[in-house]
């Protein structure tokens, strides 16, 4: 069975400061783990993807993640906040064993930036 | 053009009401999901298909069912719609050797008074 936990509900940022959104994720395989980023009345644009290549995954807008097993996290980060990086931030994990390729989804983590 | 769309965006309805939400994706992809969107719980997947004859359920399929008419198409229908089927819905495609790379469309807002 495979499982997400976003850490925080919400987290407020200074536009121009660093961005980290945390995950841990449980998984009985190997995981493949994203990041997908949803503005105001959007659908979900993928930002980033880990597949067991780099452990260091660079996405889209500056955002990058570290893939780290011992801990079981894959948190989100950017080094500094812009307006436009408000949205609401979901971590999925897939777990590739599985053979079906089911995704499951945090419950989401809204970013606010203040000017 | 969007590659995945989704019809329509918004719908009122009442409850006891048959509804249908469709989704079509010009991507060639041949995988196709639905999911639903609640404040604080993420998505959740009601259906999935790997291609037209090969439909399964999610972890809540209940009260939903689904048509794959075509590669392209996918429709979500609601028999009998009850309040709590408000939400926001979701679909995604994915391609065979990639599938666990989706890709959404904008969403349809249901709300069912």
């Amino acid at each position: 069975a495979q499982s997400v936990t976003q850490l925080d509900s919400h987290v407020s940022v200074s536009e121009g400061t660093p961005v980290l959104l945390r995950c841990n994720y449980s998984s009985s395989y190997s995981p493949s783990l994203f990041w997908y980023v949803q503005h105001p009345n959007k659908g979900l644009q993928l930002l980033l993807k880990y597949t067991s290549a780099a452990t260091l995954v660079k996405g889209i807008n500056g955002f990058e993640a570290e893939f780290k097993k011992s801990e079981t996290s894959f948190h989100l980060t950017k080094p500094s906040a812009h307006m436009s990086d408000a949205a609401e931030y979901f971590c999925v994990v897939s777990d590739r064993g599985t053979g079906r390729r089911a995704l499951t989804f945090g419950s989401g983590t809204r970013l606010q930036v203040q000017p | 053009d969007a590659d995945v769309t989704q019809t329509p965006r918004n719908r009122i309805t009442k409850t006891g009401k048959r509804i249908m939400l469709e989704c079509s994706q010009t991507k060639g992809h041949d995988r196709m999901y639905w999911y639903r969107q609640d404040p604080g719980l993420g998505l959740r997947l009601i259906y999935y298909s790997f291609d037209v004859k090969d439909i399964n359920k999610g972890e809540i399929s209940d009260g939903y069912s689904v048509s794959r008419q075509a590669q392209a198409k996918f429709s979500l229908s609601l028999e009998s719609a009850i309040p709590n089927q408000t939400a926001l819905y979701f679909c995604a495609t994915s391609v065979h050797g990639e599938a666990d790379t989706q890709y959404f469309g904008p969403g349809t807002r249901l709300t069912v008074l």
